[in-house]
């Protein structure tokens, strides 16, 4: 059962610290997107990527935040230094390009303190 | 822009009742759209989703949507609900990004289910 899988599930750190998000997407997948889930602004998507290229990452606060795809199997996403708004569940989604359908990870929820 | 409008935010309805949720969108062409449904403490998972043809979609667990470009709606159907399908659901219409197809989600309905 392919499934796209994320770590860590949950977080908790200082504000200032630097936090690692991890995400393996579904073997064969293409796309690659990050996305920001809290209540008041519900699902913002941050970057995406194509064959591991980052396409857009206009949605991300880019003086802290950054996204790479360093091999076909790994997504990461840093924020530095984080602050408490930062607060959310990150989730990233895979999928192949021309089909528009994403597969999302369970997420991680991160709390900065 | 693309836009979704779920004019919903919360519904509540009896265990064995029908259910619609509203889903609106706004898109310049031929949309492609789906509905998610996420559990507490989980992720997205696809009910179902329309790219063409027959205007009338099923999905997984007893769902289906309804293709209206009159209207530019999709709605989401069940004809019984059970107390597992409580959860929030998301409409979402796919986009042409810079070269890969993005979607951009509505706000999402929560779905209570009184027993």
């Amino acid at each position: 059962d392919a499934r796209v899988t994320q770590t860590p599930r949950d977080k908790v750190t200082e504000m200032g610290q630097e936090v690692t998000m991890r995400c393996q997407p579904i073997l064969g997948h293409n796309t690659v997107f990050w996305y920001r889930q809290t209540m008041m602004q519900g699902l913002e998507l941050l970057a995406y990527f194509r064959n591991r290229a980052p396409l857009d990452d206009s949605g991300m606060p880019k003086d802290r935040f950054s996204a790479e795809m360093p091999d076909a199997t790994l997504a990461t996403l840093k924020i530095q230094p984080s602050e408490p708004r930062d607060s959310a569940v990150y989730f990233c989604a895979s999928g192949l390009f021309g089909y528009n359908e994403q597969f999302f990870g369970p997420g991680t929820r991160l709390t900065v303190l | 822009a693309q836009s979704v409008t779920q004019p919903d935010i919360h519904i509540t309805v009896s265990e064995g009742a029908s259910l619609e949720l509203r889903c609106n969108y706004s898109y310049g062409a031929t949309p492609y759209l789906f509905w998610y449904v996420q559990s507490p403490g989980q992720g997205l998972q696809l009910l179902l989703k329309y790219f063409s043809g027959d205007t009338l979609v099923q999905g997984i667990k007893g769902f289906e949507a309804e293709f209206k470009r009159s209207q530019s709606s999709f709605n989401l159907r069940k004809p019984s609900v059970h107390w597992s399908d409580a959860a929030e659901y998301f409409c979402a219409v796919g986009a042409l990004g810079q070269g890969a197809q993005k979607l951009v989600f509505g706000q999402g309905t929560r779905l209570t289910i009184n027993p």
